[in-house]
C-alpha cells in the first residue's frame, strides 16, 4: 500500500524557514521514473505546485519561488524534504506532498496545515 | 492568477451531464499532455484523469476526458451528490514545471 505523509511544524513566524518532511511507504525514490512532488494550498484557494524531485536526483522548481525552495531525498529514510525560507503570512497553507510516476501525481499525502504568524 | 484558467463554479443536477473546461497556450495545453484531479471537500486531491484521457484504475467510466488545441475538458455524465467536488486541471509547462488550474467548484444541486 502506497502512502505518503506530510510532517513538520504547524505555526512558524515571519522570517523564519520552514522545514517539511515526507515520509513514503510502499514505494521507493530508487526506482526509475519515480518523484516526489510538493503542492501546497492556501485557505479556499487554488493549489499551487511548488517542487518536486526524481529518483535521479532531478529537481524542478516552480519559476516563481525558485529563490526560497529547497527539496532533497534521502533515500534509506524513505524521506523527502523542502525547505521554504523567509517565510511570510501569504504562505499560510495545507502543505501536500505526493508521489510522481514520470508526470503524475497519482498519490498525495493527507497534508499539514501550516500557519505563518507572529 | 493561474495560466490556465477554469471556470470558478459548475453545477447540475442528479443524472446530468456536467463539463468543466481549462484553457491554456500553445506552450502549456497545446503541446502537453493535461491532467484532472478532484478534490472532495476537506479532503486531499486524486487523480482522476491522465494523459489528456486516462482514467487511473478506480475511476468510474462516468468520468472522461479530452482535449483540443489549447482547450481541455472533463466531462462528467450521471451526475451524482458524491461528484461535489473542486477540480483541477494540470499540465507540464515546457516540460519543466508543474502548472495548476485556478479550480472549478462543482454544486450538485
Amino acid at each position: 500500500q502506497i502512502t505518503l505523509k506530510e510532517s513538520g511544524p504547524t505555526l512558524v513566524k515571519p522570517t523564519q524557514t520552514l522545514t517539511l518532511t515526507c515520509t513514503l511507504s510502499g514505494f521507493s525514490l530508487t526506482t526509475p521514473t519515480v518523484g516526489v512532488g510538493w503542492i501546497r494550498q492556501p485557505p479556499g484557494k487554488a493549489l499551487e505546485w511548488l517542487a518536486l524531485i526524481y529518483w535521479d536526483d532531478d529537481e524542478r522548481y516552480s519559476p516563481s519561488l525558485r529563490s526560497r525552495l529547497t527539496i532533497t531525498k534521502d533515500t534509506s529514510k524513505n524521506q523527502v524534504v523542502l525547505r521554504v525560507t523567509n517565510m511570510d503570512p501569504v504562505d499560510t497553507a495545507t502543505y501536500y506532498c505526493a508521489k510522481l510516476d514520470l508526470d503524475t501525481f497519482d498519490y498525495w499525502g493527507q497534508g499539514t496545515l501550516v500557519t505563518v504568524s507572529s | 492568477q493561474s495560466v490556465l484558467t477554469q471556470p470558478p463554479s459548475a453545477s447540475g443536477t442528479p443524472g446530468q451531464r456536467v463539463t468543466i473546461s481549462c484553457s491554456g497556450s500553445s506552450s502549456t495545453i497545446g503541446r502537453n499532455y493535461v491532467y484532472w484531479y478532484q478534490q472532495l471537500p476537506g479532503t486531499a486531491p486524486k487523480l482522476l484523469i491522465s494523459k489528456n484521457d486516462e482514467r487511473p484504475s478506480g475511476v468510474p467510466d462516468r468520468f472522461s476526458g479530452s482535449k483540443s488545441g489549447t482547450s481541455a475538458s472533463l466531462a462528467i455524465t450521471g451526475l451524482r451528490s458524491e461528484d461535489e467536488a473542486d477540480y483541477y486541471c494540470a499540465v507540464w509547462a515546457d516540460s519543466l514545471y508543474v502548472v495548476f488550474g485556478g479550480g472549478t467548484k462543482l454544486t450538485v444541486l
